[in-house]
């Protein structure tokens, strides 16, 4: 069965650099979208993308974020320059295409600034 | 803004106990979904729904578009059950899902 994959599992990061997180998605899913969850809340939304842009984004998702698709297979999220408060989970999900249709969530990729 | 209110917060039960977990809201919206989420932080959908009950095995879920409100409900519950349950709107015309803050649910043999 078709899965949303994302690299690295484990992150760790000092305070200040820049990470890049990836996913790939479902093959034929056209809608992406990236959450996250600091541990012990709830998930959040981040941003959604469609149609080789953002779709909808949260408050979250200030200047330090930026998310691309720089080819066919990959979607990936961009923190710029990390915060403390920006260690969490971070989950991408997708969906095959807007409307009623079901998000598929990959493992997550959990996020540690030191 | 929806917000998503789930309760109980905790809930233990002994194996093959009827276990249901509520969940509200407070907008009108175009779909609910159910996830699970494992101890190792996975997230699983189990339903989406906008009207009326799904079932799937031992779950069923079940909505209430009048009274913003939806079951989760677990037949003859078993250990493997344990997770943290998730109920998540999607606002009408909205893509991005508003998550409640889950039900921890502990089944114990």
């Amino acid at each position: 069965e078709p899965e949303v994959t994302q690299t690295p599992s484990h992150q760790v990061t000092q305070m200040g650099q820049e990470v890049i997180l990836r996913c790939v998605p479902i093959s034929n899913h056209l809608y992406f979208y990236w959450y996250r969850q600091i541990l012990g809340q709830k998930v959040e939304f981040l941003v959604s993308f469609y149609n080789n842009e953002i779709s909808e984004k949260s408050e979250i998702f200030d200047d330090q974020f930026s998310v691309e698709r720089p080819d066919g297979s990959n979607f990936t999220l961009k923190i710029r320059s990390t915060k403390l408060e920006d260690s969490a989970m971070y989950f991408c999900a997708s969906s095959r295409d807007r409307g009623k249709y079901e998000q598929y969530f990959g493992p997550g990729t959990r996020l540690t600034v030191t | 803004k929806n917000e998503v209110e789930q309760s109980p917060q905790n809930l233990t039960a002994q194996e093959g106990e009827f276990i249901t977990i509520n969940c509200s809201y407070s907008v009108g919206i175009s779909a609910l979904h159910w996830l699970q989420q494992h101890p190792g932080g996975g997230i699983v959908s189990l339903f989406m729904l906008s009207s009326g009950k799904k079932k799937h095995g031992r779950l069923i879920a079940t909505i209430n578009i009048q009274e913003k409100h939806s079951s989760l409900h677990i037949t003859a519950s078993h250990p493997r059950d344990s997770a943290v349950y998730i109920c998540a709107v999607r606002d009408q015309g909205a893509q991005k899902l508003v998550f409640g803050q889950g039900t921890r649910l502990t089944i114990n043999p």
